[in-house]
């Protein structure tokens, strides 16, 4: 099992620009997130899905969007980047309580 | 009322002394207390976690201890080793959609 995946592993964005980061899990899990992780700020919740077809807003949802159209996938859309949303986005999975993360994705916006 | 504040931000401790981290919450209806680890450019990983019908849990070198009284919950590290060098967050979550509330994070550093 491959566990979380994300792609890209970095990238740089002009303001205005779009982007979706993907997310992909080989478990079978119903539950999938995206977080941001900003220095010294923790992690922060953008969206979550409980299943296929089904996504709700986290703590941030601001500036994002996000679709579920199979249990496997997850992708996170930015569609006008600006520079408050340079940060490192991480993908988790859970069956439960405990969540499994990808190795994230460093995005910079100039 | 959904904050789980975290200290300290950061922590060195030499090669063999006990790590303390601190967290503490004000929702009591939180039931699962989790602490997850993240070494530098990969994903956070879950270390260890807790339930508030115990006070401590202990897992290899890894103690949680939980006073519920209190609302605050601890993470020890014995013996801690250059290998556990990582920053450490707390979370907490209730209910049945999983959410994670989660600490501030702690960089820990230990010293050979």
């Amino acid at each position: 099992n491959a566990g979380v995946t994300q792609t890209p592993k970095f990238r740089i964005l002009k303001i205005g620009q779009s982007m979706t980061l993907q997310c992909t899990q080989d478990m079978n899990h119903n539950y999938m997130y995206w977080y941001r992780q900003d220095p010294g700020m923790g992690l922060k919740l953008i969206y979550y899905s409980v299943g296929a077809g089904i996504t709700d807003k986290g703590e941030v949802p601001n500036g994002y969007n996000v679709s579920r159209s199979t249990t496997e996938d997850f992708p996170l859309r930015l569609e006008l980047a600006a520079p408050s949303q340079t940060s490192v986005y991480f993908c988790a999975s859970s069956t439960g309580e405990t969540q499994y993360f990808g190795p994230g994705t460093r995005l910079l916006v100039l | 009322q959904q904050q789980v504040k975290q200290s300290p931000q950061s922590l060195i401790v030499q090669k063999g002394g006990i790590s303390i981290i601190n967290c503490a919450y004000e929702n009591t209806a939180f039931d699962y207390f989790p602490w997850y680890q993240q070494f530098p450019g990969k994903g956070p990983a879950l270390l260890i976690a807790i339930r508030p019908d115990v006070s401590e849990k202990k897992e290899g070198r890894f103690t949680i201890s939980f006073n519920k009284s209190a609302k605050q919950f601890s993470l020890h590290i014995m013996d801690s080793q250059p290998g556990d060098s990582a920053t450490y967050f707390c979370a907490a979550s209730s209910g049945s959609n999983y959410q994670l509330i989660w600490g501030a994070g702690t960089k820990l550093i230990i010293k050979p």
